[in-house]
């Protein structure tokens, strides 16, 4: 199984910040890779596809970016319904695994 | 606007059965795969299982392989998953979720609300 690595695992950030969350896979899988928010109590939203595609939308401060096995998740400038898990998903090979999760707090 | 509502969810004992559902509304249905994806209380995302427009192809995660059956009906814009065997680490709240056209697309693009399983005696 391909195993997704997110880091870090939580951050506080302030709002205005740019944050940056990686996702790590353990073989290459192209640009399979999308990103998902979370609030609390709620269903997965979708953010990104294929690396760097934003979904029909979401907010151009989210962007996405890597290929291979290293990627990245960046939200240009923080704001307050920015807080949020954050997962990464690949979607290059069965079973179709997620990362762990990046919680984004308030500083 | 597309949205899929999945029901079915409840108490069920160690060992026994449960039959989630999915109705989806707003696109073809039958024009995408569609997945199963669950997530443990405070845990995180775990797919379970997808199934390809015409059921023909299925992939289950090796955890439930033997006791979760996926499978869909095209004429009622339906998804389902059937639960045997239940054990406590089944225990979480099931989303179902819009694959894509392709089998190597599931980008999971829309998600219903969930439908929270419980295993415990």
């Amino acid at each position: 199984d391909i195993q997704m690595t997110q880091s870090p695992s939580s951050l506080s950030a302030s709002v205005g910040d740019r944050v940056t969350i990686s996702c790590r896979a353990s073989q290459d899988i192209s640009k399979y890779l999308a990103w998902f928010q979370q609030k609390p109590g709620k269903a997965p939203k979708s953010l990104i596809y294929a690396a760097s595609s934003l979904q029909s939308g979401v907010p151009s401060k989210f962007s996405g970016s890597g290929s291979g096995t290293d990627f990245t998740l960046t939200i240009s400038s923080l704001q307050p319904e920015d807080f949020a898990t954050y997962y990464c998903q690949q979607y290059e090979t069965y079973p179709l695994t997620f990362g762990g999760g990046t919680k984004v707090e308030i500083k | 606007e597309v949205q899929v509502v999945e029901s079915g969810g409840d108490l069920v004992q160690p060992g026994g059965s449960l039959r989630l559902s999915c109705v989806a509304s707003g696109f073809t249905f039958s024009s995408y795969w569609m997945s199963w994806v669950r997530q443990a209380p405070g845990k995180g995302l775990e797919w379970v299982a997808n199934i390809k427009q015409d059921g023909s192809e299925k992939y289950y995660v090796d955890s439930v392989k033997g006791r979760f059956t996926i499978s869909r009906d095209n004429a009622k814009n339906s998804l389902y998953l059937q639960m045997n065997s239940l054990r406590a680490e089944d225990t979480a709240v099931y989303y179902c979720a819009r694959g894509g056209p392709s089998g190597g697309d599931c980008y999971h693009d829309y998600w219903g609300q969930g439908t929270l399983v419980t295993v415990s005696s």
